[in-house]
């Protein structure tokens, strides 16, 4: 069993709606979550980073953390065109800074 | 422009011969990471670097080798590619001391017949 499971996708929406994004970990040690944005043929871009429980939002963009559940979510409100990619969620511990463990990604569509 | 650079970007390449591929950052970032990408598995962790000179492996080491001697620099070579090493690899830094907030590489393709 992987350690960070991701809801697969795909996913398509009509523009202008509210999007959803889900990851679940096994591994209690994880605290801090990233999410990354991945156009096609590109390198990762980070989107979010969270440490530990709770929310943060930037612009259109939501990532919540609920460790007592072990799940991870990013919001992306108002959905545009642009927001067409795959979505990485991301975590890793202090115990083992060095190490990353990704999940497999979920991609988005946005139809305008 | 700050950015991290990867070369080449595409390479195919014959069972057994060696390779390396560069990383570098101008960030002046101290940990520096390498990822390969394939369907269905995600991005998987290779290799990464805290700092000059100390490197660790991730979750994917076998069949890779990398060094660290100076701090914009990291890169990985392929002493002996199989096919089975046919990926999309990503080199990856960051400012923190640690796999957060990683900055990617534009990634390099390569492919082993």
């Amino acid at each position: 069993q992987k350690e960070v499971e991701q809801d697969p996708g795909p996913l398509s929406v009509p523009e202008g709606a509210i999007v959803s994004l889900n990851c679940t970990y096994s591994n209690s040690a994880f605290q801090y979550f990233m999410w990354y944005r991945q156009y096609s043929r590109k390198g990762p871009e980070l989107l979010m980073y969270t440490y530990s429980s709770g929310n943060k939002e930037d612009g259109r963009f939501t990532a919540q953390v609920d460790k007592s559940s072990k799940y991870i979510s990013l919001f992306i409100r108002d959905s545009q065109p642009s927001d067409s990619a795959t979505y990485l969620c991301a975590m890793g511990s202090n115990t083992n800074a060095g190490k990353s463990t990704f999940g497999d990604g979920t991609t988005l569509t946005v139809k305008p | 422009e700050a950015q991290v650079t990867q070369n080449p970007r595409y390479l195919i390449t014959v069972t057994g011969k060696k390779l390396t591929v560069t990383c570098s950052q101008n960030m002046n970032h101290e940990y520096m990471s390498w990822y390969r990408q394939d369907p269905g598995l995600g991005l998987r962790q290779i290799y990464y670097s805290m700092n000059v000179e100390v490197t660790d492996k991730g979750d994917v080491p076998e069949g890779y080798k990398v060094s660290r001697k100076e701090k914009r620099n990291f890169p990985l070579i392929l002493e002996s590619p199989s096919p089975n090493q046919t990926s999309l690899y990503f080199c990856a830094s960051s400012l923190k001391d640690g796999a957060y907030e990683q900055y990617f590489g534009p990634g390099t393709r390569l492919t082993v017949t």
